[in-house]
Formats: structure tokens, sequence, C-alpha cells
């Protein structure tokens, strides 16, 4: 089973701000890994999918990249509203299997 | 638009079953599979198992292998997940997500499921 690790679990910093969210798989997996973002009391938003392709509507300051085993979604210049927690997220096409990071908070500094 | 729309919270005592439905609408129900996720208070996300809405295939975490069963109406269009032999630590919001195979890309509101004698 893959693990996905994501680092740092919390980060401090400030609006304006360029953050840097790592998410480290245990063995090679495919193209399928996504980001989502997730406010308190919110059901999680995908942010990006296959790596590096930014969901509908979400803004260009965030993007994804990487491949094989190490992944990394940036946010160029934090919003107040960025402030979160990000899950990266892994899936085998078959059989299908889901997995997440432990996620990362992104908290004000 | 999409939307997937969630039963109501539930309580329940230890030992009992839940049933959690998703409705979808504003797309073709058949055409994607949907991914329950549930989350522990206070705690990061964690796969339940995936639904085919096309044909009814099923896969499901293993922790939860005996326990989960996952069933789709698609004369309504909803989606069922329902849990059985519940224990405390069950207690958590429950999500479905329509699963695109990249990601899992409309979610429901989520229903908080209370685990308590």
């Amino acid at each position: 089973e893959i693990v996905l690790t994501q680092s740092p679990a919390t980060l401090s910093l400030s609006p304006g701000e360029r953050a840097t969210l790592s998410c480290r798989a245990s063995q090679s997996v495919s193209s399928y890994l996504a980001w989502y973002q997730q406010k308190p009391g919110q059901a999680p938003r995908l942010l990006i999918y296959d790596a590096s392709n930014r969901a509908t509507g979400i803004p260009a300051r965030f993007s994804g990249s990487g491949s094989g085993t190490d992944f990394t979604l940036t946010i160029s210049s934090l919003e107040p509203e960025d402030f979160a927690v990000y899950y990266c997220q892994q899936r085998s096409n078959w059989p299908p299997r889901v997995t997440f990071g432990q996620g990362t908070k992104l908290e004000i500094k | 638009q999409v939307q997937l729309v969630q039963s109501g919270a539930e309580v329940k005592k230890p030992g009992a079953s839940v049933k959690v439905s998703c409705k979808a609408s504003g797309y073709t129900f058949t055409s994607y599979g949907i991914s329950w996720v549930r989350q522990a208070p206070g705690q990061g996300l964690e796969w339940m198992g995936w639904i085919s809405a096309y044909n009814g295939n099923t896969n499901y975490a293993q922790k939860l292998q005996g326990r989960v069963t996952m069933t789709t109406d698609t004369s309504t269009s909803t989606a069922y997940m329902e849990l059985r032999s519940l224990r405390s630590d069950d207690t958590a919001v429950y999500y479905c997500a329509r699963d695109l195979i990249a990601a899992l890309d409309y979610w429901g509101q989520g229903t908080l499921v209370t685990v308590s004698s």
C-alpha cells in the first residue's frame, strides 16, 4: 500500500509570501496525484489533479508539480483565504484505491 | 451544476448500523463512480471505498471490509453507504465525492455520524 507523507505538518507564513508544500510517496505513483484545500466545517475542495492541472475555478496562484514519488503544491502569493489545511491524494486505477496524505496546516504567522 | 446532497446527521448506539445517502444531480450519474471518505474529529481524511454507478462494482478499504456496503439506485441518482457494527471510533463526518479517477472533483456537504451510548 502506498503511503503519502506531507511536509511540513504546519507552515506559518504571512499574506503575500510564497508557500511550498511537499508530498512524498513511499513508491512511485501514477500521474493521479491531486491536492485539496479544506477549511474548518467545509468539505475538501479540489485544487490540482494529475499533479499539475488546476481544477475549474482555481486561481492561477496555485500550481502543482512533480512526478514519481515527489510532488509539490505552490501558492505563489498567499491571500488571507488560503490559510487552511491541504491534503495530497493518490489513486490507483485498478483496483480503485485512494490514499490521502496526513495534511499540512497552513497558518497565518 | 453538479451537486451531491447528503442525508442528515445521525446519532447511533454502539453495535448499530447507519446508512447515509448521497443524491447526485447536474450530471449523468452512471458516467462516474462515487468514493466515500470520512473524517474523524480533528483528524485527516480516510478513504472508505468506491462504487461504480455504472455497474455497481465496489472496492472497499481493507480495514472496513465486512462492515461496509456501498450501493447505488440509478433511478434516483443516489448512492448509499451503510456501516454496520458501529463503534465509538466510527464517529466522523462522512463525505461522498464524485470520482473522476484523476481526482474527487465534487463533494457532498458531509454527514456527521455520532456513535455514543
